[in-house]
């Protein structure tokens, strides 16, 4: 496989369930991130790991709790979530040299739906 | 706040027509301003960038047209096809020690009739 590949495609889950996604980088990067994409909206960063070191976390509900194993490997734990969690979820990874611009590259996505 | 305002949120060309996207910011400190591009069931993939010490910036039929006095840049789409239809984002970044730091317009969803 090359790329990034998130699973699972969709999820639907009711609001006292706990569920993870998962994120697999095939391009030997140091960096991974997840970002929420809702209609009509920004890309919304959530989190950041470098090194598998988190070092961005924008003030993300405690309902969402990231795991970040090693360099190639993203999860995401969901518990209690609301139904304004429902969105598209994106794994995205980059090679972090340094103080400069990255090229992010996206996994597919999971569609979220929280009933 | 960063912001990066994108218009219009939806556009719709004829085949072979000129697609137009425009983004506006406000922090001078972005220095680095790419277009990403996502089609259905996919996620969004980068497209072209430009840096603000260029006024234009040219790949095939995609071109980036950037006024930094005006804190404003834009994607023209030459030619349009029924392929290029897909939601365009604008984006524009900053770096730290780290790395970059990306903050993304709303998008533009883009429909090529044929």
């Amino acid at each position: 496989e090359t790329g990034v590949t998130q699973t699972p495609r969709h999820l639907v889950m009711g609001m006292t369930n706990k569920k993870s996604l998962k994120c697999e980088q095939h391009l030997g990067h140091n960096a991974m991130y997840w970002y929420k994409q809702s209609a009509k909206k920004p890309l919304e960063l959530m989190f950041v790991y470098n090194f598998k070191e988190q070092t961005e976390n924008n003030s993300v509900p405690s309902r969402f709790s990231p795991e970040c194993p090693n360099s190639s490997h993203l999860f995401l734990h969901l518990h209690t979530l609301q139904p304004e969690d429902s969105a598209l979820y994106l794994c995205a990874s980059s090679q972090r040299t340094g103080p400069y611009h990255e090229k992010l590259f996206f996994g597919s996505g999971t569609q979220l739906s929280v009933l | 706040q960063q912001q990066v305002k994108q218009s219009p949120q939806s556009l719709i060309v004829q085949k072979g027509g000129i697609s137009i996207i425009n983004c506006a910011y406000e922090n001078t400190a972005f220095d680095y301003f790419p277009w990403y591009q996502q089609f259905p069931g996919k996620g969004p993939a980068l497209l072209i960038a430009i840096r603000p010490d260029v006024s234009e910036k040219k790949e095939g039929r995609f071109t980036i047209s950037f006024n930094k006095s005006a804190k404003q840049f834009s994607l023209h789409i030459m030619d349009s096809q029924p392929g290029d239809s897909a939601t365009y984002f604008c984006a524009a970044s900053t770096r730290d020690r780290g790395g970059s730091r990306l903050t993304f317009g709303e998008g533009t969803q883009l429909t090529v009739n044929p």
